[in-house]
């Protein structure tokens, strides 16, 4: 079974404060990981796949196997920042075909 | 074009009404979805059509009933729904279902409403 975890469901920082958004994850095989943000009556949208090793908006995420964590990291927070950040994993599941799982979600609030 | 588009984007029925929900993409995806989400709660797998096929149906009751007629639409007939089926419908898109899914596009949703 595939399993997200997301120890935070509420994150509150200062602007200009250093923000980390937890993600654990349980898999037997790869995973894919990703990062969706869902702001404020916008759809959820894709923020960070850790394949891709790129920096979005000043985000970074490194997938630790060891650990089996993937964290989402920025050392200086925007009040634009604020929004829903769901981790989620891709694999294959139990029965066929692969899915996207999704942790319960951080809803983190940069305060000015 | 690089988005989902679902309609409607707010349906409110009765629980023995009939009505459907659309999704449509133009971006030659093979895999398409359907969650299910409740207020401050994270997207619930119901199903995942992959080369217009059912992939994957999440033990969804038969209230729910989905349709792929061709690669671009995917639709949700929904039937004698109860008030707890009243929650933001997605769909979303991706690029063909392997061992990953890869990224998935999501549509604003449908918010449907039961009384």
């Amino acid at each position: 079974a595939q399993r997200v975890t997301q120890p935070e469901k509420l994150l509150s920082v200062f602007k200009g404060a250093p923000v980390e958004l937890k993600c654990n994850y349980s898999y037997s095989g790869s995973p894919e990981l990703f990062w969706y943000v869902q702001y404020s009556r916008q759809r959820l949208q894709l923020l960070l796949r850790h394949i891709s090793r790129e920096s979005i908006k000043g985000f970074t995420a490194d997938l630790n196997k060891g650990e089996t964590s993937f964290h989402l990291k920025k050392p200086f927070a925007q009040e634009e920042d604020s929004a829903m950040y769901y981790c989620a994993l891709s694999g294959w599941g139990e029965t066929s075909g692969s899915r996207l799982t999704f942790g319960e979600g951080t809803q983190l609030t940069v305060n000015p | 074009d690089t988005e989902v588009t679902q309609t409607p984007k707010h349906l409110v029925m009765g629980m023995t009404n009939k009505k459907s929900l659309k999704c449509e993409q133009h971006m030659g995806h093979r895999a398409m979805y359907w969650y299910k989400q409740k207020a401050k709660k994270p997207p619930e797998l119901m199903f995942v059509y992959s080369y217009e096929k059912l992939s994957i149906n999440e033990s969804v009751p038969s209230r729910f009933s989905p349709e792929c007629p061709n690669s671009s639409l995917l639709n949700l007939h929904l039937h004698a729904l109860q008030p707890e089926d009243s929650a933001l419908y997605l769909c979303a898109s991706s690029q063909a279902s392997g061992t990953t899914t890869g990224e998935l596009f999501f549509g604003e949703g449908s918010r449907l409403t039961v009384l």
